[in-house]
């Protein structure tokens, strides 16, 4: 069966600092992956997707940025974290030609 | 650019009572509709996906349907117990996996 990872699961980081969250899918190969992130009393936005190792595609312009060195291995990035980027952050999968996504236990970071 | 409207955005029924959740989006060229379930500061759980051609889905006590014209999705609950008690989602997809998000509406089922 699939898994799929996500950690750190809480975070405190300050302004300024650099991120990098990691998600990690287990039991498929060529999945299509997902960042979202959930803002206090906002719905989940759609950060980036990925259909492929090196294939990111952005959906809101920000300063996080996302990378995929591996088929099954998504990272999500900042080089200077703001206050705004505090969130809940969900890492998600889904199989190529198939329409239901699987979310990760997510990663709660608070910017300070 | 999709938008998506959850009512009521909270909910708190006694325990054994039937309910319906709304969902309203926008943009009604959608290939399919997903309903969630979070739990509070956990990811999300899937729970039912309804495809732009089909009417409703059902899975145990859940039923959901889809109007697609009318930009409408419902979420129906029976026999609820104090196990929902979640956040519930909806998502329609339009195209490239892209999925949108409501707010949510937060079911408390009272024992």
């Amino acid at each position: 069966s699939q898994t799929i990872h996500q950690w750190p699961a809480t975070l405190v980081q300050p302004v300024g600092s650099p991120l990098s969250l990691e998600c990690t899918v287990e039991g498929t190969s060529n999945p299509n992956l997902y960042w979202y992130r959930q803002a206090a009393g906002r719905g989940l936005q759609l950060l980036f997707y990925s259909v492929g190792i090196g294939q990111i595609s952005s959906e809101v312009p920000q300063n996080l940025s996302a990378s995929r060195p591996q088929d099954r291995q998504f990272i999500l990035s900042s080089k200077k974290l703001l206050l705004s980027d505090s969130g809940f952050y969900l890492c998600a999968w889904s199989a190529v030609l198939a329409n239901e996504q699987y979310f990760g236990p997510g990663t709660r970071l608070t910017v300070t | 650019k999709q938008e998506v409207t959850q009512i009521p955005a909270a909910l708190s029924v006694p325990e054994g009572e039937n309910l319906v959740l709304n969902c309203s989006f926008t943009d009604s060229a959608i290939y399919n509709l997903q309903w969630f379930r979070q739990d509070p500061g956990k990811g999300l759980t899937s729970l039912l996906l309804i495809q732009s051609s089909q009417r409703e889905q059902t899975s145990g006590r859940l039923n959901a349907s889809l109007d697609k014209s009318s930009g409408r999705s419902t979420l129906y609950i029976a026999a609820s117990q104090p196990g929902d008690s979640a956040t519930y989602l909806c998502a329609p997809e339009t195209g490239a996996n892209n999925l949108f998000f409501g707010t949510g509406t937060r079911l408390t089922v009272i024992p």
